[in-house]
């Protein structure tokens, strides 16, 4: 059981946009620290999609924007496209372990 | 361009040691406010943290795993290493050393290595 709660799958047709939620609780997100995103492509290691919230790492489109609200944060991905389906996990740190944690990861299909 | 390559046994036994290194390019681990981390993943499964280490050699461990985890820093080699003890099949997974974007914190990784599967199986 992940600390950080994702949906295990979505599902949107090219062009629509998708959301992913990241639901935690007051000793992670609730407590204001930073939410980061990954995208992992199949056989490949994870990729750096937003830092801090809300942040970009050089290089990666505005496609994709991040979002948090108390305990919770999002990643939106607009204009889908076929080379958008990977897994993609949100990962914080937790107070109360004083631990980096993941969610569970969230398979994104694109129909 | 920071570049991090990991390197060891890609099997060991039950109840030994699994042991990897980290080394790492185009920058040094001695002269940046950085933490160094290990992540594994499993078959098929979610990303798991293991463990990181700040540059001055102070460390955070997953609570799950801390009995049996050592992560250290060798400056004079560029390099950090893991060490997780008593290993079962459950210890199974691509293992990746990682930094994170920004300086003085263990979250947010942007440089990743390729990650090394590691088998436990006798």
């Amino acid at each position: 059981q992940s600390v950080l709660t994702q949906p295990p799958s979505v599902s949107g047709a090219p062009g629509l946009r998708v959301t992913i939620s990241c639901t935690g609780r007051s000793s992670n997100i609730g407590a204001a620290y930073d939410v980061h995103w990954y995208q992992q492509l199949p056989g490949t290691a994870p990729k750096l999609l937003i830092y801090d919230n809300f942040n970009r790492p050089s290089g990666v489109p505005d496609r994709f924007s991040g979002s948090k609200s108390g305990t919770s944060a999002s990643l939106a991905i607009t204009g889908l496209q076929a080379e958008d389906e990977a897994d993609y996990y949100c990962q914080s740190f937790d107070s109360s372990l004083s631990a980096v944690v993941f969610g569970g990861g969230t398979k994104l299909a694109v129909l | 361009q920071l570049q991090l390559q990991e390197s060891g046994p890609g099997l060991v036994k039950p109840s030994e040691t699994l042991s990897l290194t980290c080394t790492v390019s185009g920058g040094f681990i001695s002269s940046s406010s950085y933490y160094w981390g290990w992540i594994r993943q499993p078959p098929g499964k979610g990303l798991e943290w293991i463990g990181s280490i700040y540059y001055s050699g102070s460390t955070y461990y997953n609570p799950s795993l801390k009995s049996r985890v050592t992560i250290s820093v060798d400056t004079s080699k560029n390099q950090f290493s893991l060490k997780l003890s008593s290993v079962t099949a459950a210890d199974t997974a691509v293992y990746y050393c990682a930094r994170p974007h920004s300086p003085r914190t263990p979250s947010g990784l942007n440089f990743w290595g390729q990650g090394t599967l590691v088998t436990v199986s006798s």
